[in-house]
């Protein structure tokens, strides 16, 4: 595989539920990302791991939990989320150096909160 | 903050029309600027980008130029095609972190 790849696409969850996105990426990046991405929003930036230090940002919920065991994989923990928190969620790796930092975004995961 | 303010969509077009979408920045430093665009059902993909002043990025028949004195990086096509139906969204980086636009809906009929 190459790429960052994404699962699930699709996940459908109820507000007590527990469940987890994950990313992997085959780019030898030493950055990755988690954006929130709603209908008619600009982007919104919710984790950062770069070189092993995480950069987060202070509005997200606890609810969303990340973790980053190493360079390749990118999880996003999620618990007893409500209704707002649908959207598409989207993970992006790229590798941090000086000039531009171009991203590589997978396709998403849908999820719906009922 | 650093943040992008870009038009607000939809936009309709018809093919080999002229497009443009305007895009606009606020940021203390010199940052890097990019175009990216999200096909239905996929993830977002980079179009071009500009690193300095008056950089041109280019891909695809997009264009656009990193102009300081305005703080603005307009995407422009001369002739679009029904494959370019798309959100486009413009973006900046500071470091290592991107702030993006809200994103322009673009729909070119045959």
């Amino acid at each position: 595989e190459t790429g960052v790849t994404q699962t699930p696409r699709h996940l459908v969850m109820g507000m007590t539920n527990k469940k987890s996105l994950k990313c992997e990426q085959h780019l030898g990046h030493n950055a990755m990302y988690w954006y929130k991405q709603s209908a008619k929003k600009p982007l919104e930036l919710m984790f950062v791991y770069s070189l092993e230090e995480r950069v987060e940002n202070n509005s997200v919920p606890s609810r969303f939990s990340p973790e980053c065991p190493n360079s390749s994989h990118l999880f996003l923990h999620l618990h007893t989320l409500q209704p707002e928190d649908s959207a598409l969620y989207l993970c992006a790796s790229s590798q941090k150096a000086s000039g531009a930092n171009v991203l590589t975004f997978g396709a998403g995961s849908r999820l719906t909160v009922l | 903050g650093d943040s992008v303010t870009q038009m607000e969509g939809p936009v309709t077009l018809s093919e080999e029309a002229f497009l443009t979408i305007n895009c606009t920045y606020t940021a203390t430093g010199y940052p890097s600027l990019f175009w990216y665009v999200q096909y239905p059902g996929e993830g977002l993909q980079l179009l071009l980008k500009a690193t300095k002043a008056d950089d041109k990025g280019s891909n695809k028949g997009f264009e656009a130029t990193y102009r300081k004195e305005t703080t603005s990086f307009h995407l422009e096509k001369g002739s679009v095609q029904v494959s370019d139906s798309a959100v486009y969204f413009c973006a900046l980086s500071d470091d290592y972190k991107l702030s993006f636009g809200a994103g322009t809906t673009v729909t070119v009929r045959a």
